[in-house]
């Protein structure tokens, strides 16, 4: 069964240090991979996406993620982090046949130290 | 970027009342919407997909006759919690694909229900 797992449930950071968010996914095909934000009581953002191609992608805000098909992860990174990125941020993987359908991870809560 | 809207923002409503809650893609058209339900702290789980001119398919456990959706448009979605209960408190979110490609979701700024 498809599955995303987020190994860390909450992280907390200094501002301007580096940030790394963890994603695993299981997916018997090539996924279409996300990372989404969602702030308190918001709705989600979508960061950054891959499909195919480049398996390092640019996102909004900064951040980048890396598709690394052997370690089946898709983690999210950002070399300096600032105040307002403290959030909740979800991976989540897109199911081929084009349905739409997504599967989330369980999220990870940032929290940024001043 | 494309924008999703959701109306109410949030809703109070007494036990065994019903409550509707719109989506809608405001700057492109979907014959596909998604509904999703988070409880606090949790991720979010996919209920139904919704189908303009027909009917919604549901997640495995998602009670249809509880969750009625109707796709009335290509840019207006509606899920209905009929005779709602304290556990069916919580926030609701819709998102739509861009025509054309179901890859990339938009998502609505969510609906948080209180049932009292």
């Amino acid at each position: 069964a498809q599955s995303v797992t987020q190994p860390d449930i909450h992280i907390t950071v200094s501002e301007g240090a580096s940030l790394e968010l963890r994603c695993n996914y299981s997916y018997g095909a090539t996924p279409y991979l996300f990372w989404y934000v969602q702030s308190p009581g918001q709705g989600l953002q979508l960061l950054l996406k891959y499909f195919s191609g480049d398996t390092l992608v640019q996102g909004i805000k900064g951040f980048e993620a890396e598709f690394k098909r052997s370690q089946s992860s898709f983690n999210l990174r950002k070399p300096s982090v600032h105040w307002s990125d403290a959030a909740e941020y979800f991976c989540a993987v897109g199911l081929s046949g084009n349905t739409g359908k997504l599967i989330f991870g369980q999220g990870t809560t940032l929290q940024v130290k001043p | 970027g494309a924008v999703v809207s959701q109306h109410p923002s949030w809703v109070i409503c007494k036990s065994g009342t019903s409550v509707k809650i719109e989506c809608r893609s405001l700057d492109f058209q979907a014959t596909t919407m998604f509904w999703y339900r988070q409880f606090p702290k949790q991720s979010l789980m996919l209920m139904a997909t919704s189908n303009e001119g027909s009917k919604a398919t549901y997640e495995q456990g998602v009670e249809k006759d509880k969750f009625l959706i109707n796709h009335a448009s290509l840019t207006l979605s509606t899920l209905t919690v009929t005779s709602a209960h304290p556990e069916d408190s919580s926030f609701y979110i819709c998102s739509a694909p861009i025509a054309g490609g179901q890859k990339t979701q938009y998502f609505g700024p969510g609906t948080r229900l209180l049932v009292l």
